[in-house]
């Protein structure tokens, strides 16, 4: 069972421009949340996308946005760079169930896109 | 406001002795807490988790251990091996309102396991 794919893995952009990160979920899957991770602040919720609706957004300014498609694969966008939205951007996958018996909040995550802004 | 702390940023073992890792929380509402492993240039895996309505969860080597109380749960290892050497981040997910999959994190351990 193929895992999170995330793309790119590395990119290097200045300050100004806007990027796009990707996210393949594992199959099946339909929640796909997106996190930010930095040394000093650790890993930060940004959103989180079931059927193509955001469901829950993080303290971050609106520069940040994702969307979701009817695949469940997921795009996050960040516009007009800064020097501090370098980090590790990482996504995660889970099941959603209405039901009982499941690990709520199991996340499976990829191994992340690394953003460098010069 | 750190919700979710982990007050250690590292911890060094000795192999085959036990790994505490601990971590505190200040919101009331997180009724579901879990445990990621993380290695270089990979992502977090989930480890172990445990419920608000236990005290206690046990997976092999690893036990988690609530205390409603203060607020604090502990992550035990038991022997410890090299190949534990990651950070650790302690998660807690229920304040989202409608989303279950929201996980406000600690910012992590690093522990190392010694030979």
């Amino acid at each position: 069972k193929a895992g999170v794919t995330q793309t790119p893995r590395y990119l290097i952009k200045t300050r100004g421009q806007q990027v796009t990160l990707s996210c393949s979920p594992i199959s099946g899957h339909r929640s796909v949340s997106w996190y930010q991770q930095t040394p000093g602040q650790g890993l930060q919720f940004l959103f989180e996308y079931f059927s193509e609706t955001q469901r829950n957004k993080g303290n971050f300014p609106g520069r940040f946005s994702g969307r979701q498609f009817s695949n469940s694969r997921s795009e996050m966008n960040v516009s007009t760079l800064e020097l501090g939205d370098s980090a590790l951007y990482l996504c995660a996958s889970s099941l959603y169930y209405k039901g009982q018996g499941i690990t709520i909040g199991e996340l499976f995550f990829g191994e992340g896109s690394r953003l460098t802004v010069l | 406001d750190q919700q979710v702390k982990q007050n250690s940023p590292s911890l060094s073992v000795q192999e085959g002795r036990i790994s505490i890792l601990n971590c505190d929380y200040t919101n009331s509402m997180f009724d579901y807490f879990l445990w990621y492993k993380k290695y270089p240039a990979e992502g977090p895996t989930f480890l172990i988790s445990i419920s608000s309505i236990k005290d206690k969860n046990e997976d092999g080597r690893f036990t988690v251990f609530l205390n409603k109380s203060a607020k604090h749960l502990s992550l035990h290892i038991v022997p410890s091996q090299p190949g534990d050497s990651a950070v650790y981040f302690c998660a807690a997910s229920g304040d989202s309102g409608g989303s279950n999959y929201k996980l406000t994190f600690g910012k992590g351990t690093l522990l190392t396991v010694n030979p």
